[in-house]
């Protein structure tokens, strides 16, 4: 079974980038088999989708986020990241990581790491 | 594209509960729901409409009707308690969007 750690929580001040990595552990983040991604959820509001990434490289992003979002992978260190650019408050929330083990695109998301709280404030 | 969910359902214990989902893209594209309990990440509970992953007990399960999904919990229990969230896809497949979520009270 594959595992998913995410760092503790963070504190980032506007307007700076808000950087994030996801590791993987019990598998390979190289796998065609599987792809990842990230979401956010302010807090008491509900599930954001941010983006996903698949071993190929290709990307999907929120529209919403788009212009300022970059989800990478990164084989040498089986993790994957994502940068955020330009935070402001509205950014708060606490983000998660996730594989999808789906056979097509888009399909549900079966393992979560256990969040990031970031915090954005100066 | 847009998934609407009710706020807020409250069920005795014992009894079934009915969580709905309602979207124009739901007929042409897979509904996903996941359950998430105080201060813990979501846990996928139901897959492509219907399927349900190894260890998800029977008593949770999905259906779709054209535009609207229903996660349906039978002989609801104390531990069943949590937010519940559907995801569903645009009509073209591209991008991945939440319901606003229904809080699942067990009274």
């Amino acid at each position: 079974q594959m595992q998913l750690q995410q760092p503790g929580p963070g504190l980032v001040r506007p307007p700076e980038t808000l950087s994030l990595t996801c590791t993987v552990s019990g598998g390979s983040i190289s796998s065609s088999r599987y792809y990842w991604g990230w979401f956010r959820q302010s807090p008491g509001t509900g599930l954001v989708w941010v983006g996903s990434i698949f071993s190929s490289g290709t990307t999907y992003y929120n529209p919403s986020l788009k212009n300022r979002v970059t989800i990478s992978i990164d084989t040498s260190k089986n993790h994957f990241s994502l940068k955020l650019t330009s935070v402001t408050a509205a950014d708060t929330a606490m983000y998660f990581c996730a594989i999808s083990y789906g056979d097509t695109w888009p399909d549900g998301f079966d393992i979560w790491g256990q969040g990031t709280m970031v915090t954005v404030s100066s | 594209s847009e998934l609407t969910q009710p706020s807020a359902v409250s069920v005795s214990p014992g009894q079934t509960a009915t969580i709905t989902c309602s979207g124009d893209a739901l007929p042409n594209q897979y509904a996903y729901w996941y359950r998430q309990r105080p201060g813990q990440a979501p846990v996928l509970v139901v897959y492509k409409d219907t399927q349900r992953p190894s260890g998800i007990p029977e008593r949770l399960s999905g259906s779709n009707s054209g535009t609207t999904v229903t996660l349906t919990i039978s002989g609801v229990q104390a531990e069943d308690e949590a937010d519940y969230y559907c995801q569903s896809s645009d009509t073209t497949g591209t991008y991945v969007f939440f319901g606003g979520g229904t809080r699942l009270t067990v009274l």
